[in-house]
Order: C-alpha cells, then sequence, then structure tokens
C-alpha cells in the first residue's frame, strides 16, 4: 500500500501565484487533515475533513482553501502566495472509533518556497 | 485551549543508555495521546497510540506511559541506538468533538555510537 501520498514533494513560487498540493489516501480513511510545519512553531492544523464533501477550518486557515470531493483525496489551495507561506506542509489521515482517532498517517511533506 | 509541551527541546546520549522522554498536555479530558517519530526530511511515523483509559503502551523498546490526572506521559526507550536518533513528537485530543488532535514542538534526540 503507498498509505499518503503528497504531490508536488517541491515547489518555488512567485508571491502572488496560486498552487495546489494534493493528497491521496488508499486506507479508505474518512478523516484527512493538512498541517504546516515551520521551525521554532510545532505542526499547525491548516484545514481538516471528517468525510467527503466536509471541510473545516483548524488552526491557521487564512489565505488557503480545501476541497475533499472524493474520499480518498484532500487538495490544499494557494489563491494567492505570501512569502509567509513558505513552509513543509504535511497531509495526515486517520480512521476513528466511538473512542476517537485511531493511528494518524502522514505523507511525506510538500516543501514550499514563495519568493 | 489544550497546550502541548516537550521538554528537553533537544537531548543527546550515548548508545546503550535507557533514556525518557517527556510529554506534558495542560486538559486532562483527553480521548488519547499518540507518540510520533520525525526524521529529518520526512513525514511522521506513530510509534505508540494510548487510549484515555490506558497506562501505557509497549512496542519493542518503547514504552508509553500516560497519567491523565497529572497531564503528563513519558515515552521510554531502552537501550538507545544510533537509529533511534529522530525527532519525537507527541500529540493529543482533547474530548468535546475537537476532532483533531494538537501537537508538542518534539524533542530532537541524538544517540552517539
Amino acid at each position: 500500500n503507498a498509505g499518503v501520498t503528497q504531490t508536488p514533494k517541491f515547489r518555488v513560487l512567485k508571491t502572488g501565484q496560486s498552487m495546489t498540493l494534493l493528497c491521496a489516501q488508499d486506507m479508505n480513511h474518512e478523516y484527512m487533515y493538512w498541517y504546516r510545519q515551520d521551525p521554532g512553531m510545532g505542526l499547525r492544523l491548516i484545514h481538516y475533513s471528517v468525510g467527503e464533501g466536509t471541510t473545516a477550518k483548524g488552526e491557521v486557515p487564512d489565505g488557503y482553501n480545501v476541497s475533499r470531493l472524493k474520499k480518498q483525496n484532500f487538495l490544499l489551495g494557494l489563491e494567492s502566495a505570501a512569502p509567509s507561506q513558505t513552509s513543509v506542509y504535511f497531509c495526515a489521515s486517520t480512521q476513528r472509533t466511538r473512542g476517537g482517532p485511531g493511528e494518524l498517517f502522514f505523507g511525506e511533506g510538500s516543501r514550499l518556497t514563495v519568493l | 485551549k489544550q497546550e502541548v509541551t516537550q521538554i528537553p527541546a533537544a537531548l543527546s546520549v550515548p548508545e546503550g543508555e535507557n533514556l525518557v522522554l517527556n510529554c506534558s498536555f495542560t486538559d486532562s479530558a483527553i480521548y488519547n495521546l499518540q507518540w510520533f517519530r520525525q526524521d529529518p526530511g520526512k513525514g511522521l511515523t506513530s510509534l505508540l497510540l494510548i487510549q484515555s483509559s490506558q497506562r501505557e503502551q509497549t512496542s519493542g523498546r518503547l514504552n508509553a506511559s500516560l497519567d491523565k490526572s497529572s497531564g503528563r506521559s513519558t515515552l521510554y526507550i531502552a537501550a538507545s541506538q544510533p537509529g533511534d536518533s529522530a525527532t519525537y513528537l507527541c500529540a493529543v485530543e482533547s474530548q468535546g468533538g475537537s476532532e483533531k488532535l494538537v501537537f508538542g514542538k518534539g524533542t530532537k534526540l541524538t544517540v552517539n555510537p
């Protein structure tokens, strides 16, 4: 199994450009998440989805949009990139039970630089 | 608001040493706590998941404990090896339908040969 796959792995943008990060999981997980990781800040949740067709805001949603049209895919969009969005982006997925979330599976990350 | 703290931020030990990594959280009403490992330039890998009703979980040389009342968890690594060098993060999900994990900033572990 591939698990969680993120594309692209690296991208350089100019300020004001737009782009979309794709996350695909093959584990039939309901829950998917987008995080960003910055030095000294740790992992911060951008947006998440609890199922196909649903999305919700996380801790730092401004400047990002997401879509979950298919259960296996979770897209993160930057409409007008800013240097402050230079970061490493991680997608994660999990299946939940009555007791809460199960094991969280992460992708390898997408390193984005905005000039 | 749940806050997760990991101390120390970095730790360097000689090979073979037993060591403990600490994680504390401010809200004791949690669903579970997870410990992750992150190698440089890589994603996070789940090591252990402790449900709120459990006190500890073990996997090989790793043992994680959970004390909800004090808001603490420890990750014990026995007989450390250079291959254990990585950043270790803990994360908790609070009860009340938050549906998302809050991460600590991690402890960077270096095991010297």
